[in-house]
């Protein structure tokens, strides 16, 4: 248990359907990140968010949209997905201005 | 930032101590080490990280040179269950957790 919680664990998803990715962190940080993680891959960063603010988007297409409506909550709309999106998405969190990040179990996602 | 190389994988016996190589030559004088390990399908876990000193906590040790070029994360004494791919990786101390780039890692598998 690291303190931060991503749900669901698994998400099977056609390319036409919406769906949203949760995560959760109750160690009282102020940055949180999304990853993605593809088979064979290193980690890729994806999006960073400080004190509810987006920092950083490394050029992540459109079709993934992330909301952080406060410091305890990060979430990941995904609308018209790619079967090559199908990857592990990873949520972390830290606390400013220290690097040590934390992460969440993932999401096990799959487009169909 | 600087880039890290680290062995593609390495075996290790059960019981024995697991000595983990990393080089950082190119690694700035602001930049700390950081290990994280990632077992199979779970998100990466922090486990240690140092600037120019020898660290150790409950769950490793990290030796760094006195040039600061590479460093060694040390199991002392490695369980099946320390099966993962470890990460070192070099990013300012006293930045947001978007400096961890985490590149290809080691793939330790740990045999009885």
């Amino acid at each position: 248990e690291t303190g931060v919680t991503q749900t669901p664990r698994h998400l099977v998803m056609g390319m036409t359907n919406k769906k949203s990715l949760k995560c959760e962190q109750h160690l009282g940080h102020n940055a949180m990140y999304w990853y993605k993680q593809s088979a064979k891959k290193p980690l890729e960063l994806m999006f960073v968010y400080n004190f509810k603010e987006q920092t950083e988007n490394n050029s992540v297409p459109s079709r993934f949209s992330p909301e952080c409506p406060n410091s305890s909550h990060l979430f990941l709309h995904l609308h018209t997905l790619q079967p090559e999106d199908s990857a592990l998405y990873l949520c972390a969190s830290s606390q400013p201005p220290n690097t040590e990040a934390f992460f969440g179990q993932g999401t096990r996602l799959t487009v169909v | 930032d600087a880039k890290t190389t680290q062995p593609p994988s390495m075996d290790c016996a059960e019981g024995r101590a697991a000595n983990l190589p990393c080089n950082h030559s190119t690694i700035s004088g602001n930049e700390y080490v950081y290990w994280y390990r990632q077992i199979h399908s779970q998100g990466p876990q922090y486990i240690i990280h140092g600037l120019k000193n020898n660290e150790t906590n409950e769950m490793a040790s990290l030796i760094i040179t006195e040039d600061r070029k590479s460093s060694t994360l040390i199991l002392p004494h490695a369980t099946l269950r320390d099966t993962a791919v470890y990460y070192c990786i070099v990013a300012p101390r006293e930045a947001a957790g978007n400096k961890l780039t985490f590149g290809g890692g080691t793939r330790v598998l740990v045999k009885p």
